[in-house]
């Protein structure tokens, strides 16, 4: 059973341009996390998902961010019009229900994103 | 505002020598609580969790945790510890404020075990 995957494992992007992060859920996974960790920071909530639903995104910043969860495929978090500040490493994770026990949390290497 | 703050940024230690990593939460209410470790190049691993009873955890690779409820602490040890302990530690904790459903983390302890 793979664990969690995200692609790419580092993006570099331009200032302006977009960025697109993937993450391939656990096989029976059905829920997904998306974090965030600036340099010298801990790891900072962004999203929850479900399979096409958003149940909580009060960790996303209000613009150029969003995040989806399609009924088949991986989970996108999507960043436009990108700048310096952007600049992180993304970490996706997923659990196959939301009992909240985390027991069954599992996160992938994450994405680095370097705007330029 | 829910935090987790760990005061140690960096810690350097010796192979063999007791590690005890520090992890305060600021939430009054019902909690649980995990430690994970980050090695060079991997994901996130669960390393030991604390939901209720047995304020004493003990966890995979010979790590413990205590939980010390009228301190707000969750601090992590390890009698001896290992050229390959060395990896980033994170306390995380989720509250009844989030419906338990968000990990809330410390900023992160590095810690390196020289040979």
């Amino acid at each position: 059973n793979a664990g969690v995957m995200q692609n790419p494992r580092h993006l570099v992007r331009r200032r302006g341009q977009e960025a697109r992060l993937r993450c391939s859920p656990m096989k029976g996974h059905s829920h997904v996390y998306w974090y965030r960790q600036l340099p010298e920071e801990g790891l900072k909530f962004m999203v929850y998902l479900q399979k096409e639903n958003i149940i909580d995104e009060s960790g996303m910043p209000k613009e150029r961010f969003s995040a989806e969860f399609p009924k088949e495929g991986p989970s996108i978090l999507r960043i436009q019009q990108v700048v310096r500040g952007d600049s992180a490493a993304y970490f996706c994770a997923s659990s196959p229900d939301s009992t909240g026990g985390f027991e069954k949390l599992f996160f992938g290497s994450g994405t680095q994103l370097s705007v330029l | 505002a829910q935090s987790v703050s760990q005061h140690n940024h960096h810690v350097i230690l010796s192979e063999a020598a007791s590690l005890e990593l520090g992890c305060n939460y600021s939430y009054g209410g019902t909690v649980n609580l995990f430690w994970y470790v980050q090695y060079p190049g991997q994901h996130l691993q669960l390393l030991l969790k604390y939901f209720s009873g047995d304020p004493l955890v003990k966890g995979i690779k010979g790590f413990e945790a205590e939980f010390i409820k009228s301190k707000f602490s969750f601090n992590l040890r390890k009698p001896s510890v290992q050229w390959s302990d060395t990896a980033e530690y994170f306390c995380a904790v989720t509250s009844m404020n989030t419906g338990f459903q968000k990990l809330v983390f410390g900023t992160g302890t590095r810690l390196l075990v020289s040979p």
